[in-house]
Order: C-alpha cells, then structure tokens, then sequence
C-alpha cells in the first residue's frame, strides 16, 4: 500500500513568487491534514479536511494561503505571494475516518523563500 | 487549547544504554498523547499513543511511555538503545471531545545513539 506522497520534495522561490504543493492521501482515508514546521519550533496545524470539505481551517496563518480538495482525493495548497517568513518543511498527513488517531504522514515538502 | 514542551533539543547517548525522552504538556481538558518518529529523509511515524486504559504503553520496537496524569507528562524509555534508534522524536497531543482531529506537537528531541 502507497504511503502518503508529497510533491515537490523541495522547492526554492523567490519573495512575491507563488508556489503550489501537492499530497496525495493514503486511497480510502477521508481526512486529510496539512502542518508546517520552521525551522527550530514546533509542528503547527493548518489546516483539515474531510472529503473534499474544510472541517477545521484554524490553523491557516493568512489570506495568502489557500488549500483545496478537489473530489477529495488530492490536496493542494498554494502560497500566494509568498513571503520569507513562509520558510519550512510542510507536511500532509491523512487518517481514516474511524481511527483519526493515526494520522500517517509524508515525507514533506521543504519550501524555501529568498 | 493545548502544548507540548520537550524539555531537551538534543539527546546523546552510547548504543545500548538507556534512554528518557521527557514531555508535559498543558490543556484545560483530558488529553490523547502520541509519539511521533522521524527518521532522516522520512515522514513522520507514529510510535506509541495513548487513548485511554492502561497508562503504559508499548511499542513494538521497545519503547514505552507512560502518561502521569498528576505530573502532565508523558515520557518516552527505552532501556537499551540501538544506532538504528537515531531520529528525531515528537511528543503531541490531542484534545478530548468534538470533531476537531489536530494535533499539537512539541518541538522534537533529537536523539543521537553512537557507537
């Protein structure tokens, strides 16, 4: 069974560029969530969904970012205009519907912003 | 809401000696725990969790981690480490209740084993 894919592994983008980053869930898990670490904290949530809609978006750190999930398979979330501040490793997870406790997560996308 | 502090960045120790990676965290309400696993280039891995039950509990590679209600921790243990132990470890949790499935991690411990 194909664990959670990631897409780019990494990608360097200048200020003000616009970047767009996948994950394809584990088939068959309905929840689908996106975190993020900077480098030196912790891992933050961002964002949740269930099937194709937004259960829980709290986390999101502003309007320049944007998460869709499309007929609920693949998830993309874009970064528009990106700033430096939005350096770091971004990682996807999904879990099944009745055991969210396992949350298997990619391998992340580490986002570089000069 | 919730967070997690580990207390140490950086755990090195020699192959086949013990190990205690601590964690406490703070919430309002009854918590799940978990432990997460990083090795190098890899997602994250669950390691260990607890729901409910037991307060120790294992995992298959010889953890465990017992949860302190009293003290709001949750260490991790292994009594003798390998080389191929070397990664960087999350302690997170989860709030009791609704729908909401996020979870709140700590900063991570990297947990160095040499030869």
């Amino acid at each position: 069974e194909a664990g959670v894919t990631q897409f780019p592994s990494h990608s360097v983008i200048e200020k003000g560029q616009t970047v767009t980053l996948r994950c394809d869930p584990i088939s068959g898990h309905d929840n689908l969530y996106w975190y993020r670490r900077v480098m030196g904290k912790e891992i933050k949530f961002l964002l949740h969904f269930v099937k194709e809609s937004k259960q829980d978006e709290s986390g999101m750190p502003n309007n320049r970012f944007l998460a869709e999930r499309t007929g609920g398979t693949y998830s993309t979330l874009k970064v528009q205009p990106a700033e430096l501040e939005d350096s770091g490793v971004y990682f996807c997870a999904s879990s099944l519907a009745d055991t969210w406790y396992e949350q298997y997560f990619g391998p992340g996308t580490r986002l570089t912003v000069t | 809401a919730q967070s997690v502090t580990q207390l140490d960045s950086q755990v090195p120790v020699f192959e086949e000696a013990p190990v205690e990676l601590r964690c406490n965290y703070s919430s309002s309400v009854s918590v799940y725990l978990f432990w997460y696993v990083q090795y190098p280039n890899q997602g994250l891995q669950l390691l260990l969790k607890y729901l409910s039950g037991s307060t120790l509990v294992e995992s298959i590679n010889g953890f465990e981690a017992e949860f302190n209600k009293s003290q709001t921790s949750f260490h991790l243990r292994k009594p003798s480490v390998h080389i191929s132990d070397t990664a960087e470890y999350f302690c997170a949790v989860r709030g009791l209740g609704g729908s909401n499935y996020k979870l709140t991690f700590g900063k991570g411990t990297l947990l160095t084993v040499n030869p």
